[in-house]
């Protein structure tokens, strides 16, 4: 199972948006909305934001945002904060009955 | 307040063995499935195996099959992993991880694995 693919770094000013690309195969991110996605900050376990495509758990600031359009997902973040500077996973569940990780995305608020 | 915690981490020689433990505390252990993901160093997330809320079915990344094996044990809220015949491409952080609509929701801090010799 070869990762999803994600762009290695994505950047931009306090205020403004930034969207991270995900993109898969029919065998995963197209064949379910079951794609979710994570933060890490350097040293620390990754962080649920975004599950079933576009739903958020308890906790997560509204301007974190999912969605998809075929076997490609999208993360975005408006209205970027200092806080927001983390490496972004996605992942999706496999037709095999298997789960596949994005190649991660390093955000930087510049 | 919900938590996930992993131990067994350590160093071990290529071709040795493992039992990582993963302690939950704070939900219904037996209500959900639960993963094993690693990180190698400097490298991105990678999913290893999981296994269903009652032990039922286990599912595996092709980079693992035949060597690790995920078990539970819902009576005393404990995860584990057995990895057998490791090698230095096993070199991680391992975290345990809860499941829920097959995303990975509650994660432990991790346990570091290193194979050298």
């Amino acid at each position: 199972q070869s990762a999803l693919t994600q762009p290695p770094s994505v950047s931009g000013s306090p205020g403004q948006s930034v969207t991270i690309s995900c993109t898969g195969t029919s065998s995963d991110v197209g064949a379910y909305n079951r794609v979710s996605w994570y933060q890490q900050p350097p040293g620390t376990a990754p962080k649920l934001m975004i599950y079933e495509v576009r739903h958020r758990p308890s906790g997560v600031p509204d301007r974190f945002s999912g969605s998809k359009s075929g076997d490609t997902a999208s993360l975005t973040i408006s209205g970027l904060q200092a806080e927001d500077e983390a490496d972004y996973y996605c992942s999706s569940y496999t037709n095999s009955g298997t789960y596949v990780f994005g190649t991660g995305t390093k955000v930087t608020v510049l | 307040q919900v938590q996930l915690v992993e131990s067994g981490g350590g160093v071990v020689q290529p071709g040795g063995s493992l039992r990582l433990s993963c302690a939950a505390s704070g939900f219904i252990f037996g209500c959900c499935g639960m993963h094993w993901v690693r990180q190698a160093p400097g490298k991105g997330l990678e999913w290893v195996t999981f296994i269903r809320n009652d032990g039922s079915n286990e599912y595996y990344a092709d980079s693992v099959k035949g060597r690790f094996t995920i078990s539970r044990d819902n009576s005393k809220n404990m995860l584990y992993l057995q990895m057998n015949s490791l090698r230095v491409e096993d070199t991680a952080v391992y975290y345990c991880a809860k499941s829920l609509f097959d995303a990975f929701d509650i994660w432990g801090p991790g346990t570091v694995v290193t194979v050298s010799s």
